[in-house]
């Protein structure tokens, strides 16, 4: 258990459709990322927030956009869901702003039907 | 922008074989590299990291991993591997304050 937890584990939904995914880093962790893992595309970086501020962006679509709460919680808002956002969606914390050992979630399995 | 190559998507080797993952990336300046594992059914965590100084790091499970920045690479080892290392491994790479890059993956199938 690597302390960094997301809900929900699984969600099916529609295309069209908008989610939302929730992920609350490791005590005292400061800085949240989101990735997006599918199978042709591996292993994406999404966006990064530390104490509230968005940090670095990757690959993240316009549709998708993330926020970062004062109590550091973070939640990835996907929105125009269409069958190809269907993956797993990981969220990692770690301390610093700056890219060190980060410690992933479990992930959050998104089904687009 | 930076790259993060992974030539091997698919190993499979018997128990108690060598293992060397490869790893390469394209950004010529200082970098921070990890190894991570990917257990099947679970999230990722971390195997090893390089930061500076000793380019051999030692990992978890007996892992290892050689920093050759003339060959911008960070090949990841294991003289003898068991059926329990059989999982997914992602090389990553950072430069300073930049985003994390991942390789691809490769994916470490075990046979006892």
């Amino acid at each position: 258990d690597s302390g960094v937890t997301q809900t929900p584990k699984h969600l099916i939904t529609a295309t069209g459709q908008r989610v939302t995914l929730r992920c609350s880093p490791r005590s005292g962790d400061l800085s949240v990322y989101w990735y997006q893992q599918s199978l042709d595309q591996g292993l994406q970086f999404l966006i990064q927030y530390y104490n509230g501020e968005e940090r670095a962006k990757g690959n993240i679509l316009e549709r998708f956009s993330a926020q970062q709460f004062p109590d550091l919680h973070s939640e990835l808002n996907l929105s125009s869901l269409e069958l190809g956002d269907s993956a797993l969606y990981f969220c990692a914390s770690s301390v610093a702003p700056t890219y060190n050992e980060q410690f992933f979630g479990p992930g959050t399995r998104l089904t687009v039907l | 922008a930076q790259s993060v190559s992974q030539h091997n998507h698919h190993v499979i080797l018997s128990e108690a074989a060598s293992l060397e993952l490869g790893c390469n990336y394209s950004y010529g300046g200082t970098v921070n590299l990890f190894w991570y594992v990917q257990y099947p059914g679970q999230h990722l965590q971390l195997l090893l990291k390089y930061f500076s100084g000793d380019p051999l790091v030692k990992g978890i499970k007996g892992f290892e991993a050689e920093f050759i920045k003339s060959k911008f690479s960070f090949n990841l080892r294991k003289p003898s591997v068991q059926w329990s290392d059989t999982a997914e491994y992602f090389c990553a790479v950072t430069q300073g304050y930049q985003k994390v890059t991942f390789g691809t993956g490769t994916k470490l199938q075990v046979i006892p």
